[in-house]
């Protein structure tokens, strides 16, 4: 069965720190897509950021980038100079070929919080 | 770009009633979207699958007589909650995508209370 593993319940930094979200997947397919998602408390859904997983190179995105460890099928979040805004429940899925629709498997979450 | 629009955000109504929610790609063409459930503190939980002018493919233990999905266009798909009750009560949320390897693009949500 095709699983992701986020670890960490609930985590909190103090505004402008680094702060890491981790995350362990499970699939026997060598080709696939992870994601991670941030939900606010608006509850809107927003992408952060995307891997492919034939990619070597880490994906950044602003003060988002990702340790991805193909290996080890792991794929970090690391948020640099984290900001109020960051506040949120991120969510890291991913999705292969495997399903003909594509269909993400998703993480537990992790409510990140940001204090001032 | 990518943007999907959900309607409406906010449903109260009696137990007994059908509800339906819509949920639109506003600048591109969803050859597939995705119907959520999403409970308290939760992750999502995928409920169905729809193609444009197919059938949804439904998730087990969903089910498809009383959630009922329309994707009868490339950029409007409709759940309808039939003769709702209170246990149906529950934020859900639609998904879009164009490819199958581009990311889902999320609505906002419509957070649904049977009283």
């Amino acid at each position: 069965a095709q699983t992701v593993t986020q670890s960490q319940p609930e985590m909190s930094v103090q505004e402008a720190e680094t702060v890491t979200l981790s995350c362990t997947y499970d699939t026997s397919e060598s080709n696939y897509y992870l994601f991670w998602y941030k939900q606010p408390p608006s509850r809107q859904m927003i992408l952060v950021i995307r891997q492919e997983a034939y990619k070597q190179q880490n994906a950044t995105e602003n003060r988002f980038s990702v340790n991805f460890q193909k290996a080890a099928k792991s794929f970090s979040l690391k948020i640099s100079d984290s900001q109020l805004g960051d506040t949120a429940m991120y969510f890291c899925a991913f999705t292969t070929p495997m399903d003909s629709n594509y269909q993400l498997i998703w993480g537990a979450g992790t409510k990140l919080i940001i204090k001032p | 770009g990518a943007v999907v629009s959900q309607h409406p955000s906010r449903v109260i109504c009696k137990s007994g009633t059908s509800v339906k929610i819509e949920c639109r790609s506003l600048d591109f063409q969803a050859t597939t979207m995705f119907w959520y459930r999403q409970f308290p503190k939760q992750s999502l939980m995928l409920m169905a699958t729809s193609n444009e002018g197919s059938k949804a493919t439904y998730e087990q233990g969903v089910e498809k007589d009383k959630f009922l999905i329309n994707h009868a266009s490339l950029t409007l798909s409709t759940l309808t909650v039939t003769s709702a009750h209170p246990e149906d009560s529950s934020f859900y949320i639609c998904s879009a995508r164009t490819v199958s390897n581009q990311p889902q693009h999320f609505g906002d949500g419509t957070r649904l209370s049977i009283l």
